[in-house]
């Protein structure tokens, strides 16, 4: 099973700032990697897909980067509705498997 | 619009048996493979189980083979995780998602809470 390993676990940033949110993987996933953000009491959004993919209507401030084992994702300058927890996911093996998370939290 | 919506969920006794639903909209279902991915009360998430467009071939977590099985009718537009031998540790919400090429689920339903107790 492929491990990803999120950091930090908690980010404290205030508006405007850049978010730098971290994924290791256990192993090579090629560019099977996406980046979710999740909301008390709602579903996950998917914000990435395959490394830098932004999916439908996600804001251009989100960007995906990385390759094999370490990914980032980028937020160029948070916006008060950003402020959620974000997971990375492989697709690269069975199982799929997410990371722990970030919690990305206002300063 | 694209939407699922779950459904099937509530308390189930341990060792006790449940099935959820989750039915598809505004898309073409027998095109895209789904999954079923979990989250405990305050936990992360935890995928589950995954379906071809087909329903040819499954997957599952190691933490559910044996105990769940995943299916679909595409002439219904509905997906199934039907769940036996129920745990405590099954306690969550559990969503269905829809995935697009390469990885990303990019359509989730709204979830349904499973909550194993007697």
């Amino acid at each position: 099973e492929i491990v990803l390993t999120q950091s930090p676990a908690t980010l404290s940033l205030s508006p405007g700032e850049r978010a730098t949110l971290s994924c290791r993987a256990s192993q090579s996933v090629s560019s099977y990697l996406a980046w979710y953000q999740q909301k008390p009491g709602q579903a996950p959004r998917l914000l990435i897909y395959d490394v830098f993919n932004r999916a439908t209507g996600i804001p251009a401030r989100f960007s995906g980067s990385g390759s094999g084992t370490d990914f980032t994702l980028t937020i160029s300058s948070l916006e008060p509705e950003d402020f959620a927890v974000y997971y990375c996911q492989q697709r690269s093996n069975w199982p799929i498997t997410f990371g722990q998370g970030t919690r990305l939290e206002i300063k | 619009e694209v939407q699922l919506l779950e459904s099937g969920g509530g308390l189930a006794q341990p060792g006790g048996s449940l099935r959820l639903s989750c039915a598809a909209s505004g898309f073409t279902f027998s095109s895209y493979a789904m999954s079923w991915v979990r989250q405990a009360p305050g936990k992360g998430l935890e995928w589950v189980s995954a379906i071809t467009g087909s329903g040819d071939s499954t997957y599952y977590a190691d933490s559910v083979k044996g105990r769940f099985t995943i299916s679909r009718d595409n002439s219904k537009n509905t997906l199934y995780l039907q769940m036996n031998s129920l745990r405590a540790e099954d306690t969550a919400v559990y969503y269905c998602a829809k995935r697009i090429a390469g990885a990303g689920l990019d359509c989730w339903g709204q979830g349904t809470l499973v909550t194993v107790s007697s």
